[in-house]
């Protein structure tokens, strides 16, 4: 059964700090990871989208790195602002075509 | 235009009524979805679009009734919903169906 698990469930930093996000993943066959940035109430936002074959991917302060041996994917949020609070989900695609395995997101606060 | 829009914002909606949710993109984009959103839960997919034909039903009530009336417009019929279909629905885009899927941002529904 395709699976994507996501630590923490929620997480508050102060501003300016710095965060990693974690996401493991079970999808076969594995086709991408992307992670999208979701405020309240509004439609998620793709932060990166990366294949197997790539290690890291950079969105301005996002980080993402993907580890597709271990199946374990990190989002690293530099210099955090205020407008960084939302829920960050990770999203695995199967080799299938359309369907995303959605994790149940981490939810980020950032505190002045 | 780069971006999938979504009307209207938010719905109130008895029962016995019938209303109907709107998506448009003009990205040239030939598939696209309607997920459900619960609070603090991940997206759950409902339908897919590809190339104008329903693709994948993901076993929904026949209360949802979606529409594909050209490549730019996804409609959402909804007929006798129950209090627990209220929810976010947000639709979404993809050039194709395994391609990265671009959301809007959503309908609110809430069903009395």
């Amino acid at each position: 059964k395709n699976q994507v698990e996501q630590s923490p469930q929620s997480l508050i930093i102060l501003e300016g700090k710095n965060c990693t996000l974690q996401c493991n993943y079970t999808v076969s066959p594995f086709s991408n990871l992307r992670w999208y940035k979701q405020d309240t109430g509004r439609g998620p936002v793709s932060l990166t989208i990366m294949t197997f074959s790539e290690n890291t991917k950079s969105n301005g302060r996002y980080t993402a790195t993907l580890d597709a041996d271990t199946k374990q994917s990190s989002l690293h949020i530099t210099a955090s602002q205020l407008s960084d609070s939302a829920s960050y989900i990770c999203v695995a695609l199967s080799g299938s075509g359309y369907a995303l395995n959605f994790g149940k997101g981490t939810s980020l606060l950032v505190t002045p | 235009d780069t971006e999938v829009t979504q009307t209207p914002k938010h719905l109130v909606m008895g029962m016995t009524n019938k209303k109907s949710l709107k998506c448009e993109q003009h990205m040239g984009h030939r598939a696209m979805y309607w997920y459900k959103q619960k609070a603090k839960k991940p997206p759950e997919l409902m339908f897919v679009y590809s190339y104008e034909k329903l693709s994948i039903n993901e076993s929904v009530p026949s209360r949802f009734s979606p529409e594909c009336p050209n490549s730019s417009l996804l409609n959402l019929h909804l007929h006798a919903l129950q209090p627990e279909d209220s929810a976010l629905y947000l639709c979404a885009s993809s050039l194709w169906e395994s391609g990265e899927q671009f959301f809007g941002p959503g309908t609110r529904l809430t069903v009395l």
